[in-house]
Order: C-alpha cells, then structure tokens, then sequence
C-alpha cells in the first residue's frame, strides 16, 4: 500500500512564485491535513479537510489555499511565496476505526525552500 | 488552538538507560491523546492512542499513562536502545478529527 504520497519531495521558489503541494492517500480516509513543521516547533495545522467537499482554516492558514479534489486528493497552494513559508511540509490523513479509534498516517514530507 | 507542550526538548542517554518524557495539555474535553515516532528523514509513525483518565499503554519496551485531570501523559523507555533514537511527538485530538501537536522530544541514545 502506497499510503498517503506527497509531491515534489523538494522544491526552491523564488519570492513571489506559485506552486502547488499534491497529496494523495489511497486508505479511503475522509479526513486529511496539510501540517507545516519548523524547527522547535513541531507540526502546525495549515488546514484540514473533514470530508470530500469541506475544507477549515487550522492554525496557521495565511498566504495558503487548499483544494479537495475529491475523497484520495488534497492539494495546498501557495499563490505568492514568501521567505518565512520556508517549512517542511506534511500532507496527513486519518479515519476513525469500528472501535472508535482515530490514527493519523502521515506522507514523507516536502522540503520547500524560499529564496 | 490548544497549547501541547512536551519537556525535555532533547535528551541524550546511553544505551540501556530507561527515561522518560512529559507530554502536558489544558485539562478540557478532548477525545484522544495520540504519541507518534518520527525518525530523521521518515514520516511520524503512530505509537499510542489513549482516551481515558488512567490510560496505560505498553508496546515492548515503550510504555505511557495518561493523566486527563492534571493534563499531563508521559511516555517510558525501558533500557533504550540505539534505533529508539528518534523525535516523539504528542498529540491532541480534540474536535473530533483535529490534531494539535507538541513540538516533540528529540532523544538520543549513544551506544
């Protein structure tokens, strides 16, 4: 199983450039995640999407966009990039089990660098 | 947005040494308490899931307790190992299918 897969795996813009992050996960989950993670900061919630057809604002939303393609795809954008959204970046999803038990599997990352 | 702090930051031990960490959150409703595994250049791998006040959950030599009245969990490494070396992360679900994570335990463990 592919899981969930992010791309590119790199990526250098120039100040001002757009891109596009793609994730896809191929677990049938509902929910999925758009985390950025800087150092000593752990991971912080850009944005979530709960199901297909809904997207929410996390904890650090500005100066991205997201799209819900559809239930396998979510993609985060960046319309004008800035210096400080150099990050890691991790794509995520999760379903909640028969038990009642909600895991979050994680994509291998993005290193995006800003000059 | 919740505030998950995790202590220590970093910890280096030596091999066969057990430690610990600490994983503290407000004391509000919540529905889970998630620990993840995250080595260098690899994505985090989920260790523990826990929901009720007095939770203990073991896998191998990795144990932790959950603490929902003070707000605290922490995660035991029983005599660590070299490939234990890895970031842990603590994570709180809270409105159903929302994550909020620390900024995680770096350890360290030298042969």
């Amino acid at each position: 199983n592919a899981g969930v897969t992010q791309t590119p795996k790199f990526q250098v813009l120039k100040t001002g450039q757009s891109m596009t992050l793609q994730c896809a996960q191929d677990m049938n989950h509902n929910s999925m995640y758009w985390y950025r993670q800087d150092p000593g900061m752990g991971l912080r919630l850009i944005y979530y999407s709960a199901s297909e057809g809904t997207t929410d604002k996390g904890e650090v939303p500005n100066g991205y966009n997201v799209s819900r393609l559809n239930k396998r795809e979510f993609s985060l954008r960046l319309e004008s990039a800035a210096p400080s959204q150099t990050s890691v970046y991790f794509c995520a999803s999760s379903e909640t089990n028969w038990q009642g038990n909600t895991e979050a599997f994680f994509g291998q990352g993005t290193r995006l660098t800003v000059v | 947005i919740l505030n998950v702090e995790q202590s220590p930051q970093s910890l280096h031990v030596q091999e066969g040494d057990s430690t610990n960490f600490t994983c503290s959150f407000p004391s509000s409703n919540f529905y889970a308490l998630h620990w993840y595994r995250w080595e260098t250049a690899k994505s985090p791998e989920a260790l523990f899931v826990m929901t009720l006040n007095g939770d203990e959950k073991k896998k191998g030599r990795i144990s932790a307790t959950l603490n929902t009245k003070e707000g605290y969990s922490y995660l035991y490494i029983k005599g660590s190992q070299p490939e234990d070396s890895a970031t842990y992360l603590c994570a709180l679900r809270y409105n159903f299918n929302k994550f909020y994570f620390g900024s995680g335990t770096k350890l360290n463990v030298k042969p």
